[in-house]
């Protein structure tokens, strides 16, 4: 079974350009989470989907960050405009929602360079 | 407020040494705490988790505490070798919804 696949695993973008990162949940896996990682704040929860309905968009990063869900197996996250603070790896993570671990499959992440 | 909070940043033991991790919490409908585990250039995955049933879950060198009344929950590391160097995160999901990290221990076991 194939993982969660997200590309592009490197990305670099100008101030104020918009960007797409792309993933793939785990088939079959009905929730999909989008997280950003930095050395200082951890994992923050971006978007949660659960059957292609979201379900929550992180609050904070409502202005500039759009995740959508176009099918049960494709999801992007785009961000415009870009700024440079937005430098880091976002990850996406999938789970069957009845499995019983509750655990997350991460993929293994796109990480973001603003200049 | 759903936050996880967990300490210390950094952690450093000895070889053999039991390392203990922290995390505390605030909203009771969290109902699932698992613990992550994060080697250097790997994404997170999961390595024990404990729901509040129970206030005590063991794999193998790993433990987890669970005090509901205070709201707290930690991972004990028995036995620390080199191997388990790593950033380790706790989490906490209210009924099988979304998943809440906190900020993340790096643990460092000196040979």
């Amino acid at each position: 079974d194939a993982g969660v696949t997200q590309t592009p695993r490197h990305e670099v973008a100008e101030k104020g350009q918009t960007i797409i990162l792309k993933c793939e949940p785990v088939s079959g896996h009905n929730d999909l989470f989008w997280y950003r990682q930095t050395k200082i704040q951890g994992l923050e929860l971006l978007s949660y989907f659960r059957s292609k309905s979201l379900m929550e968009d992180g609050g904070a990063f409502k202005d500039r960050f759009k995740a959508e869900m176009l099918n049960s197996s494709f999801s992007t996250l785009k961000i415009q405009p870009t700024e440079p603070k937005d430098s880091a790896v976002y990850l996406c993570a999938s789970r069957d929602w009845g499995e019983d671990t509750g655990q997350l499959y991460f993929g293994e992440g796109s990480k973001l360079t603003v200049l | 407020q759903q936050q996880v909070r967990q300490s210390p940043q950094s952690l450093t033991v000895w070889e053999g040494e039991t390392a203990i991790l922290n995390c505390s919490y605030e909203d009771s409908t969290f109902d699932y705490f698992p613990w992550y585990h994060q080697f250097p250039g790997e994404s997170p995955a999961l390595l024990i988790a404990i729901r509040p049933v129970s206030n005590k879950k063991e794999d193998g060198r790993f433990t987890i505490f669970f005090n509901k009344r205070e709201k707290k929950f930690s991972l004990h590391i028995a036995d620390s070798q080199p191997g388990d160097s790593a950033t380790y995160f706790c989490a906490a999901s209210p009924n099988a919804y979304k998943v809440i990290f906190g900020k993340g221990t790096h643990l460092h076991v000196l040979p």
